[in-house]
C-alpha cells in the first residue's frame, strides 16, 4: 500500500520564477494538507484541500495556491518566488479531518530559491 | 497560549534511561492532539492521536498523556534505545481543521 508520494524530491529555482509541487495521497485518503518547514522550525500550515476545495488556509500570501483533482491528488503552486520560500514542503493526507488516525506524510520536496 | 510550544528543544539521553518532554497548546477550539516521530531522511510518522481529557496512549516503550483543560501533553520514553533517536513533533488540531505543529523536541540516545 503506497503511502504519500511527492514529486520532485529536490528543486532549484531562481527568484521570481514559479514552481509546482505535486502530491499523491495515501490510498483511501480524501484530504490533502500542505506544510512548509524552514530550518529550525516546525511545519507551518499552508492550506488544506477536501472535495477539490480549499477548506482551510494558514497565514501565507496569495502567491501560494493549490488545487485538488478528482482522484484526490494535489498540487501546490508558488508564484514570484522569493529567497525566503526556500524550505522543505511537506504534503500530508488524511481521511477527513485526521482526528482519528492522524496524517500520513510524504518525504517532502526540498525547494531552493537562488 | 496562542501557539503550540514544545520543550525542551533537544535532549540527550543515555541508552536505558527514561525521559519525557512537554507540548503546550491552546485549549480553546481544541479538537485533537497528535504526536509524530520524525527520523532523519524519513517522513513524519504518527505515534498517537488523543482527543479526551485524561487520555493516555501507549505504543511499546513510548506513551503519552493529555490534559485538555490546561492545554498540555507529555510524551514519555521508557528505557531509551538508539532507535528512539528522532525529532518528536506534537500538533494540535482545532475544530476548524487546522493542524498546527510545534517546533519539535530532538532526542539523541547515546549508546
Amino acid at each position: 500500500d503506497a503511502g504519500v508520494t511527492q514529486s520532485p524530491t529536490h528543486l532549484i529555482k531562481t527568484r521570481g520564477q514559479q514552481v509546482t509541487l505535486r502530491c499523491s495521497p495515501k490510498s483511501g485518503h480524501d484530504t490533502v494538507s500542505w506544510y512548509q518547514q524552514a530550518l529550525g522550525q516546525g511545519p507551518q500550515f499552508i492550506f488544506q484541500y477536501y472535495e477539490e476545495e480549499e477548506r482551510q488556509r494558514g497565514n501565507f500570501p496569495d502567491r501560494f495556491s493549490g488545487h485538488q483533482f478528482p482522484n484526490y491528488s494535489s498540487e501546490l503552486n508558488v508564484n514570484a518566488l522569493l529567497l525566503g520560500d526556500s524550505a522543505l514542503y511537506l504534503c500530508a493526507s488524511s481521511r477527513g479531518s485526521g482526528a482519528s488516525y492522524g496524517y500520513t506524510f510524504g518525504s517532502g520536496t526540498r525547494l531552493t530559491v537562488v | 497560549i496562542l501557539n503550540v510550544e514544545q520543550s525542551p528543544q533537544s535532549l540527550h539521553v543515555q541508552e536505558g534511561d527514561s525521559t519525557n518532554f512537554t507540548c503546550s497548546f491552546p485549549s480553546s477550539n481544541f479538537y485533537a492532539l497528535h504526536w509524530y516521530r520524525w527520523e532523519t531522511a524519513k517522513s513524519p510518522e504518527a505515534l498517537f492521536v488523543m482527543t479526551l481529557n485524561g487520555d493516555e496512549k501507549k505504543k511499546g516503550r513510548i506513551s503519552a498523556t493529555l490534559n485538555t483543560k490546561e492545554g498540555y501533553s507529555y510524551l514519555y520514553i521508557k528505557g531509551s534505545q538508539p532507535e528512539d533517536s528522532a525529532t518528536y513533533l506534537c500538533a494540535s488540531l482545532s475544530n476548524d481543521y487546522k493542524l498546527s505543529f510545534g517546533a519539535g523536541t530532538t532526542v539523541t540516545v547515546r549508546a
